[in-house]
């Protein structure tokens, strides 16, 4: 069965210090999105992206954070100067059409622990 | 805003006995409402979903319920085994792309 794949599994940063987590979503997936765990909560919606432009993001997806679609294949998330609150689990999650509008859910990956040190 | 309540937060079972896991939401647009298993070490894994036009839905030892008028979801695990122990999440979306998390129930099934 395909996968959302993520890269790297851990990322140690100091603080100050950008950094670029990867995702390759399900091949014919239109939809991409990214979320993060903050270690024992619950998952947090950032940022969800269609046709090359951001479709919704939280209020935690502020001027730090950016996302982009380099190639066909790679959903990336920037984060321009980390903070330790960065610290957590990042997870990718990609679907084939709009989630709430039809019956094609969202795959996450198995995610990238951020450290910020 | 948007919000989702889940409980409990730990449940313990006996092997063989079942599991309920129940979910509240605010929004009462949401319209579509996905269970996540998490395992130790990997991302949320959906196991079922619901929509708003369906009141219950089932898939072998797992089922799930929805009560549209009091904003109640509820997941429903029989014949729990060793393997169903994890940390399940609810979840509910709102039509648009944007999933609220329930804040995870952590099963643990006791052989």
């Amino acid at each position: 069965e395909p996968e959302v794949t993520q890269t790297p599994s851990h990322q140690v940063t100091q603080m100050g210090q950008e950094v670029i987590l990867r995702c390759v979503p399900i091949s014919n997936h239109l939809y991409f999105y990214w979320y993060r765990q903050i270690l024992g909560q619950k998952v947090e919606f950032l940022v969800s992206f269609y046709n090359n432009e951001i479709s919704e993001k939280s209020e935690i997806f502020d001027d730090q954070f950016s996302v982009e679609r380099p190639d066909g294949s790679n959903f990336t998330l920037k984060i321009r100067s980390t903070k330790l609150e960065d610290s957590a689990m990042y997870f990718c999650a990609s679907s084939r059409t709009r989630t709430g509008g039809s019956n094609q859910p969202q795959h996450f990956g198995d995610g990238t622990r951020l450290s910020i040190l | 805003g948007e919000n989702v309540e889940q409980h409990p937060s730990t449940l313990s079972v006996q092997e063989g006995d079942s599991a309920v896991i129940k979910c509240t939401y605010s929004d009462s647009a949401s319209n579509y409402f996905p269970w996540y298993k998490q395992e130790l070490g990997k991302g949320p894994q959906l196991i079922i979903d619901i929509r708003s036009n369906v009141g219950e839905k089932k898939d072998q030892r797992i089922a799930v319920t929805l009560n549209k008028t009091a904003k109640h979801f509820s997941l429903h695990i029989t014949e729990t085994q060793p393997e169903d122990s994890a940390v399940y999440f609810c979840a509910a979306l709102t039509g648009g792309f944007k999933t609220i998390f329930g804040a995870g129930t952590r099963l643990f099934v006791k052989a």
